[in-house]
């Protein structure tokens, strides 16, 4: 299983929105609505941002929001603060075969 | 609150067996799918194995498959992932996590600290 094509980085102004895009197929991404979101500072475990497409476990700031169009998911983050720079994975379920596909990971960088 | 703990990694030769053990407290245990995903220094993160609450059900990738055992103990709130034959791609923190569905699909909402194993001669 091919993992999920993400953008290697992205960058954005303090205040501003940055969105990532996760592109999978059919088989991934735009076969089921679960698709989930990770960030992962430097030296630190992942943290769910997102799941099943759009939700939000308690205790993330709504600043982050998930969608998804077709074979491609998005995670954008609306008022860019200094502590969101980190890494970025998407994650999507992939058929009963092998279940867990990750995206390659986007840098996001506040400038 | 929930804590996930992992042990039992560092240097073993190719070829080589490791047993890895993430302690889980802080919640009932039985009740959740348990993932090990892994992450090769300066790359992504790859999920390798999850394993069912009652042990019933496991799925493995492939780059492990016949290779790695993910096993659990309810009473011991203990997840477990047995490796042999290791490879020098097997490199990597090692990561255990909760499952947020009761099912095989993906949302991880707690992670361990992660327990470096290093494959090399």
């Amino acid at each position: 299983q091919s993992a999920l094509t993400q953008p290697r980085s992205v960058s954005g102004s303090p205040g501003q929105s940055v969105t990532i895009s996760c592109t999978g197929t059919s088989s991934d991404v735009g076969g089921y609505n679960y698709v989930s979101w990770y960030q992962q500072h430097p030296g630190k475990a992942p943290k769910l941002m997102i799941y099943d497409v759009s939700k939000r476990p308690s205790g993330v700031p709504d600043r982050f929001s998930g969608s998804k169009s077709g074979n491609t998911a998005s995670l954008t983050i609306s008022g860019l603060q200094a502590e969101d720079e980190a890494d970025y994975y998407c994650c999507s379920y992939a058929g009963s075969y092998n279940p867990r596909v990750f995206g390659g990971g986007t840098k996001l960088t506040v400038l | 609150q929930v804590q996930l703990v992992e042990s039992g990694g560092g240097l073993v030769k190719p070829g080589g067996s490791l047993r890895l053990s993430c302690a889980a407290s802080g919640f009932t245990f039985s009740d959740y799918y348990m993932s090990w995903i892994r992450q090769a220094p300066g790359k992504g993160l790859e999920w390798v194995s999850y394993i069912s609450s009652s042990s019933s059900y496991t799925n493995y990738a492939d780059s492990v498959k016949g290779r790695f055992t993910i096993s659990r103990d309810n009473a011991k709130n203990s997840l477990y992932l047995q490796m042999n034959s290791l490879r020098a791609e097997d490199t990597a923190v090692y990561y255990c996590a909760r499952d947020v569905h009761s099912s095989p699909i993906p949302g991880f909402d707690y992670w361990g600290q992660g327990t470096l194993v290093t494959v090399s001669s």
